[in-house]
């Protein structure tokens, strides 16, 4: 069980490039969450999904995409990359029912710099 | 709309004295609320919840926080702090039901 992963961990990238950033969950979780975190800023959340087939703009959606492919990958795109999108992303899940409804489990993160 | 306030952007304590990170929030109905830490370069980890059970919650670590209605407030202390518990910490509300939404975090430092 490996719980909530992310690929890559480490991105460089020039502006105007492009690239997705992926994730994947083993837990059987309906919802999965993409969040960014600047530095003195907390997380901000960018998209959601609530369940497979469906997405969600969050906080700071600007300069993102995300598919839900099935029920365990939520991927996030940056069709064109600029300065401002240097962050770290993590990506979360939560199960949506019973007593721990409202936890969300998050991945190792994705350090990404945008030159 | 609930939100969260953590008052103080960095702790430092020594170990083996309390620790006491302060959080605030807002909310129009009964909350729900989080701690998670994060340690250097990791991800984040849950540390415990409330969820309109009791007031006082126990996490891990030997970590625990209370709800103070009156107050709206929502502090996380330790009686004891060890230098495993350098972190940052996140006092975490809940959105529209789905997302979470986060306080900007506070740094914990300990020193020996």
């Amino acid at each position: 069980n490996a719980g909530v992963t992310q690929t890559p961990k480490f991105q460089v990238l020039k502006t105007g490039q492009s690239m997705t950033l992926q994730c994947a969950q083993d837990m059987n979780h309906n919802s999965m969450y993409w969040y960014r975190q600047d530095p003195g800023m907390g997380l901000r959340l960018i998209y959601y999904s609530a369940s497979e087939g469906t997405t969600d703009k969050g906080e700071v959606p600007n300069g993102y995409n995300v598919s839900r492919l099935n029920k365990r990958e939520f991927s996030l795109r940056l069709e064109s990359a600029a300065p401002s999108q240097t962050s770290v992303y993590f990506c979360a899940s939560r199960k949506n029912t019973g007593t721990t409804a409202f936890e969300q489990y998050f991945g190792p993160g994705t350090r990404l710099t945008v030159t | 709309a609930q939100s969260v306030t953590q008052l103080d952007s960095h702790v430092s304590v020594s170990e083996g004295t309390p620790v006491l990170l302060r959080c605030n929030y807002s909310s129009s109905y009964s909350p729900s609320l989080f701690w998670y830490v994060q340690h250097p370069n990791k991800g984040l980890q849950l540390l415990l919840k409330y969820t309109s059970a009791a007031t006082l919650v126990k996490g891990i670590n030997g970590f625990e926080a209370e709800f103070k209605k009156s107050e709206t407030s929502f502090h996380l202390t330790k009686p004891s702090a060890h230098m495993s518990d350098a972190a940052e910490y996140f006092c975490v509300g809940v959105t529209g039901g789905t997302a979470l939404i986060f306080g900007k975090g506070t740094t914990l430092s300990v020193s020996s």
